[in-house]
C-alpha cells in the first residue's frame, strides 16, 4: 500500500458544527502532516507529527484540533469554522522528510457556510 | 528565510513537445533538497522528481529531467514527449536539510494540448 488515504472527499458544514477528517497511511512512515490549500495556491503547513508526537503547529486557531491516535491514523477535528476556512486540506506522510519527499493524500474539500 | 519564484504562471505546450518550467530559489543553506510535484485536477499532490544539492548530476525520471544550476539558485523542469496526462498545477519547492516544512512556489498552470 503506497497510498494515503483522506476521508470525507468533499465537507460541507456549517459555522456551528463540530466535525473530523481523518487521514490513513500504512506505510510504515512516522510523519505526518497537515496542509490547507486555498484556490490557485501552494499548500500552507498546519501541523506536523513526528513518532506520534505534535511536533510543528504553525500558529493555526484553536478551532482546528488535530490528532494522531496512532502511527498510522491522523484526524483534524473541525469546530466553530469560519466561512474563509473554505480550502482544500492535505494530510501527507514521510519517511524522512526532505530525503524523499512526501506522499499526499487527494485531499478533503471543505466548505464552510 | 527561503523563497521559491515561479516566474510562469501559466504555460501551454502541443501534445508530444518538450517545455521547460522555471524555478529560482534564495537561500543561505548550503544542504537541501528541492522538489517539483504536480496537482492535476483530481487535487492529489505527485512528486515528480527530487534532487539533492550536494549532488552535481541532474536527476531525471523518465520524461522528466532538471537543469539544476547551484550557484544561479535554478532548478528548471524539463517534460519532453508531452502528455495530455501532464496538464497539472506545477509547483517547485525547496526543503533545507533536517528540514520538515517545504517551500512552495506560486506554481506554473500546464495545459498540454492536443
Amino acid at each position: 500500500d503506497t497510498e494515503v488515504t483522506q476521508t470525507p472527499k468533499h465537507l460541507v458544514m456549517g459555522m456551528t458544527n463540530k466535525k473530523s477528517l481523518k487521514c490513513e497511511q500504512h506505510m510504515g512512515h512516522r510523519a505526518m502532516y497537515w496542509y490547507k490549500q486555498k484556490a490557485k495556491k501552494p499548500p500552507e503547513l498546519m501541523f506536523v507529527y513526528s513518532y506520534e508526537k505534535l511536533s510543528i503547529n504553525e500558529s493555526v486557531p484553536s478551532r482546528f484540533s488535530p490528532e494522531c491516535p496512532n502511527s498510522s491514523l491522523l484526524n483534524l477535528h473541525l469546530h466553530a469554522l469560519q466561512p474563509e476556512d473554505s480550502a482544500l486540506y492535505l494530510c501527507a506522510s514521510s519517511q524522512g522528510g526532505e530525503r524523499y519527499g512526501y506522499t499526499f493524500g487527494s485531499g478533503t474539500r471543505l466548505t464552510v457556510v | 528565510a527561503q523563497t521559491v519564484t515561479q516566474s510562469q504562471p501559466e504555460m501551454s505546450v502541443q501534445e508530444a513537445e518538450t517545455v521547460t518550467l522555471s524555478c529560482t530559489y534564495d537561500t543561505s543553506e548550503n544542504n537541501y533538497y528541492l522538489f517539483w510535484y504536480k496537482q492535476p485536477p483530481s487535487r492529489q499532490m505527485i512528486l515528480v522528481i527530487r534532487q539533492e544539492a550536494y549532488k552535481q548530476q541532474n536527476a531525471t525520471e523518465n520524461r522528466f529531467s532538471v537543469n539544476f544550476q547551484k550557484a544561479a539558485k535554478s532548478f528548471s523542469l524539463k517534460i519532453s514527449d508531452s502528455q495530455l496526462g501532464d496538464t497539472a498545477m506545477y509547483f517547485c519547492a525547496f526543503m533545507k536539510n533536517y528540514g520538515q516544512n517545504f517551500v512552495f512556489g506560486p506554481g506554473t498552470r500546464l495545459s498540454v494540448l492536443p
